[in-house]
């Protein structure tokens, strides 16, 4: 079975710093996906990033980026620029290729930029 | 309007009611499921569906039933609720086709559900 692991319940921020969120997996699948999703306070999943475990090439999408280290099966996101709207709860989670697109989740944590 | 939508948006019950739990998409998406989030534990799988007639158990289907009444439309419901199914449940949809863009899961807005 997977896990995914996010040792960060909570997290600030200034606004138009950076900060990075940690996510930690456990599998034994060489061939896999992996994300992040945002839930603002409106509860709506917001499908942030996401990188396939075949690329060693990071993941970037405008202010957001990851940092997949696939040996030590670390994910962290990194948002650059943070903005009040960054304001969110953040999933990291895990999906084996080709198995159903079921997804397992990790904890959660809760970003908070502050003005 | 939403690709993927789910009523109510909020519910409060009673413990020992019948509840069911309604999401409708308009993705054209042949997959579907239902996620259970909690505080602290993420979302968890309760129920998948990859077409009308594949129906599967996910990590925590205790307790709950589902039906796909159509390729469009997936139903959750809980024969007698109790008091700890109070969670936020999403519905979400992802699509069959290759890796392109059959990995991605597009979810509702979610509906919280109180059993008293």
């Amino acid at each position: 079975a997977q896990t995914v692991t996010q040792s960060q319940p909570e997290m600030s921020v200034q606004e138009a710093e950076t900060v990075t969120l940690s996510c930690t997996y456990d599998t034994s699948e060489s061939n896999y996906y992996l994300f992040w999703y945002k839930q603002p306070p409106s509860r709506q999943m917001i499908l942030v990033i996401r990188q396939e475990a075949y690329k060693q090439q990071n993941a970037t999408e405008n202010r957001f980026s990851v940092n997949f280290q696939k040996a030590a099966k670390s994910f962290s996101l990194k948002i650059s620029d943070s903005q009040l709207g960054d304001t969110a709860m953040y999933f990291c989670a895990f999906m084996i290729y080709n198995a159903g697109n079921m997804l397992t989740f990790g904890g959660g944590t809760r970003l908070m930029v502050k003005p | 309007d939403a690709d993927v939508t789910q009523t109510p948006r909020n519910r409060i019950t009673k413990t020992g009611k019948r509840i069911m739990l309604e999401c409708s998409q308009t993705k054209g998406h042949d997959r579907m499921y239902w996620y259970r989030q909690d505080p602290g534990l993420g979302l968890r799988l309760i129920y998948y569906s990859f077409d009308v007639k594949d129906i599967n158990k996910g990590e925590i289907s205790d307790g709950y039933s589902v039906s796909r009444q159509a390729q469009a439309k997936f139903s959750l419901s809980l024969e007698s609720a109790i008091p700890n199914q109070t969670a936020l449940y999403f519905c979400a949809t992802s699509d069959s086709a290759g890796s392109g863009g059959g990995n991605i899961q597009y979810f509702g807005a979610g509906t919280r559900l109180s059993v008293l």
